[in-house]
């Protein structure tokens, strides 16, 4: 199994530019997330979704959006890219459940500059 | 969301114990407590998380205060690898959605 993949690892991008980070998980899981996270921070939630078709704004949404047309998938769009989205975006994912545990898989991040 | 304070840097050497300390003192009834660390240019995973007794993993073990306002990681034998940024988060299960909420977490540094 693959786990938890994310696509491009890096980018950089021009503001105003837009640009779709591609997130696919394998584990059949319910719930994916998208996180970023800054120098000498812990990751913030972005977006998540727990099902197909369904999405719901975390801590952080602002300037972006997100859909999950099929289950194994969940992309990230930067409409209009600012300088303050410079950072590195973690999608994750676990099971729907709920359970004590919900243990979420995260995937190697894609570091994103905005010029 | 229940808070969690954890120092910002510990520093251990290879093959020795590490006690990594978080203090939850606001943590509720419903609050399960988990550790996710961070390796260096990956995204967190997942080491242990348990309520009220203590826990034991491949990686880690879990030791929760009695009155559950603190919890200490241990890692038995720290390697090189073990070097990584910890977060001790509260995870809510009673009701809705369970966030994960992270914080700055301890930098663990690991010397040969």
């Amino acid at each position: 199994n693959a786990g938890v993949t994310q696509t491009p690892k890096f980018r950089v991008l021009k503001t105003g530019q837009s640009m779709t980070l591609l997130c696919a998980q394998d584990m059949n899981h319910e719930y994916m997330y998208w996180y970023r996270q800054d120098p000498g921070m812990g990751l913030r939630l972005i977006h998540y979704s727990v099902g197909e078709g369904t999405t719901a704004k975390g801590e952080v949404p602002d300037g972006y959006n997100v859909s999950r047309l099929k289950k194994q998938n969940f992309l990230l769009g930067l409409e209009s890219a600012a300088p303050s989205q410079t950072s590195v975006y973690f999608c994750a994912s676990s099971y729907g459940t709920r359970t004590t545990h919900n243990e979420q898989f995260f995937g190697p991040g894609t570091r994103l500059t905005v010029l | 969301d229940a808070k969690t304070t954890q120092p910002n840097s510990m520093e251990s050497n290879e093959e020795e114990p590490v006690h990594l300390p978080c203090n939850h003192s606001t943590i509720s009834g419903t609050d399960y407590i988990h550790w996710y660390r961070q390796l260096p240019s990956q995204g967190p995973e997942y080491v242990i998380h348990g309520l009220t007794s203590n826990v034991n993993n491949r990686m880690a073990s879990l030791a929760i205060a009695e009155d559950r306002k603190s919890s200490t990681l241990i890692l038995h034998r720290a390697t090189l690898r073990d070097a990584a940024v910890y977060y001790c988060i509260l995870r809510d299960v009673g009701t809705g959605f369970q966030k994960l909420v992270f914080g700055t977490g301890t930098r663990l540094l690991v010397s040969p």
